[in-house]
């Protein structure tokens, strides 16, 4: 079965420092991985997908197939940045269907 | 545009009573997502369609779920004699297509408690 393991369940950092939030995945054939972000009172919507390898509001992540990982990290966070953030995976080729990491809580103080 | 909504926003039921959460998808989005979210977890899968018909229910938990899309829109999912552990919210999501990757677009979801 597929599995996403985000090891932390809070992060807290002062604004300006660096960001890496965790996420390991289970290899089954090949996944394609995902952040998700929940602001405060919003709904969830898909931060950055790895095949895109593109920085949205700063954040990166890289796929790490020997390692199984997919940090998602930003050099210099930001009070806005203070969310949850989940990682995701699915199978290419198949359904689309998502399987979420638990989350974890980034909180930035200024 | 509109994005996915859900009603209710809340809904609180006693143990074994019967409910519905629906969904109202983006208009021209083929594929429906349901997940469920208990407390301190990601969301868990549950079902999608696409169009009418469910191509994977795997994620149902047992036979007292169910859902519908009788016209390739509007969605209802069905919990029959709840139980206080189908407290969660239950989320809906939608995409342009089905196969290969079309962003999910996901709902503010259903809080559901079961008393």
């Amino acid at each position: 079965a597929q599995r996403v393991t985000q090891p932390e369940k809070l992060l807290s950092v002062f604004k300006g420092a660096p960001v890496e939030l965790k996420c390991n995945y289970s290899y089954s054939g090949s996944p394609e991985l995902f952040w998700y972000v929940q602001y405060s009172r919003q709904r969830l919507q898909l931060l950055l997908r790895h095949i895109s390898r593109e920085s949205i509001k700063g954040f990166t992540a890289d796929l790490n197939k020997g390692e199984t990982s997919f940090h998602l990290k930003k050099p210099f966070a930001q009070e806005e940045d203070s969310a949850m953030y989940y990682c995701a995976q699915n199978y290419t080729g198949a359904n689309s269907k998502l399987t979420f990491g638990k989350g974890i809580t980034l909180s930035v103080r200024p | 545009g509109a994005g996915v909504s859900q009603t209710p926003s809340n809904k609180v039921t006693e143990k074994g009573k019967y409910v519905e959460l629906r969904c109202d998808p983006i208009s021209g989005h083929t594929a429906l997502y349901w997940y469920r979210q208990s407390l301190g977890q990601g969301p868990e899968f549950l079902i999608y369609f696409q169009g009418t018909g469910a191509a994977d229910d795997s994620g149902l938990p047992n036979d007292r779920f169910f859902a519908v899309r009788p016209e390739g829109s509007v969605s209802t999912l069905k919990i029959q004699r709840t139980e206080r552990g189908d407290s969660a919210v239950y989320l809906c999501a939608s995409s342009l297509k089905f196969g290969g990757f079309a962003e999910q677009y996901f709902g503010p979801g259903t809080r559901l408690t079961v008393t």
